[in-house]
């Protein structure tokens, strides 16, 4: 599965939108774009996944870039209970559902 | 409730003990998987069943013995544990086969080995 790059911190003011880059410069063309999320001393929290065409869900929307080789998950209006640690995953559809999870994005939102 | 419950959810246990992690899941999959997290380290993926058949073993030391009796239930059998065994033991379940990767996690099992 390819390899995804993210930032280890961001910040985000309550109520504002709260936009967590990911590159996936490697992304093959079978391989879909994952995001889970982890709350403090829970289990991770599956949010969207896509392929190529942007998604959206009551949760979030993903934006994924014409090349592939970067996305960008959106929370429209964060709020203190979205304050966790965002992963970005890349893999095959139906592929086992062996996710690798990296390091991730601990967005802190701030009131 | 995620619908995936882990049992107990915190454990202290000496390196001599034997004890046993517990995972159930009420969703009707298929998969059910083991992960470690220590602290500031990655999810590592220890071992993965699909239809009570293991189909993955990451190079996990023999003193984490899994189990699968059913599709809904699945052990982390413990014993002669090393203080650096001490992480968080998070369960998932799926429905394998087909669809995208949508992994259902329980809270966790923290592990405290002294």
């Amino acid at each position: 599965d390819a390899k995804t790059t993210q930032p280890t911190s961001m910040d985000c003011a309550e109520g504002r939108a709260a936009n967590l880059p990911c590159n996936h410069s490697t992304i093959s063309g079978n391989e879909y774009v994952y995001w889970y999320r982890q709350i403090h001393s829970q289990g991770p929290q599956y949010i969207i996944h896509g392929l190529k065409n942007n998604e959206t869900n009551e949760m979030a929307s993903l934006i994924i870039t014409e090349d592939r080789k970067s996305s960008t998950l959106i929370l429209p209006h964060a709020t203190l209970r979205d304050t966790a640690v965002y992963y970005c995953i890349v893999a095959r559809y139906n592929a086992g559902n062996m996710l690798t999870f990296g390091g991730g994005t601990r967005l802190m939102v701030k009131p | 409730e995620t619908g995936v419950t882990q049992t107990p959810r915190h454990l202290v246990m000496g390196m001599t003990n034997k004890k046993s992690l517990k995972c159930e899941q009420h969703l009707g999959h298929n998969a059910m998987y083991w992960y470690k997290q220590s602290a500031k380290k990655p999810l590592e993926l220890m071992f993965v069943y699909s239809l009570e058949e293991r189909v993955e073993n990451n190079s996990v030391p023999s003193r984490f013995s899994p189990e699968c009796p059913n599709s809904s239930h699945l052990f982390l059998h413990l014993h002669t544990l090393q203080p650096e065994d001490s992480a968080l033991y998070l369960c998932a379940s799926s429905q394998g086969g087909s669809g995208a990767n949508v992994l259902t996690f329980g809270a966790g099992s923290r592990l405290t080995v002294l």
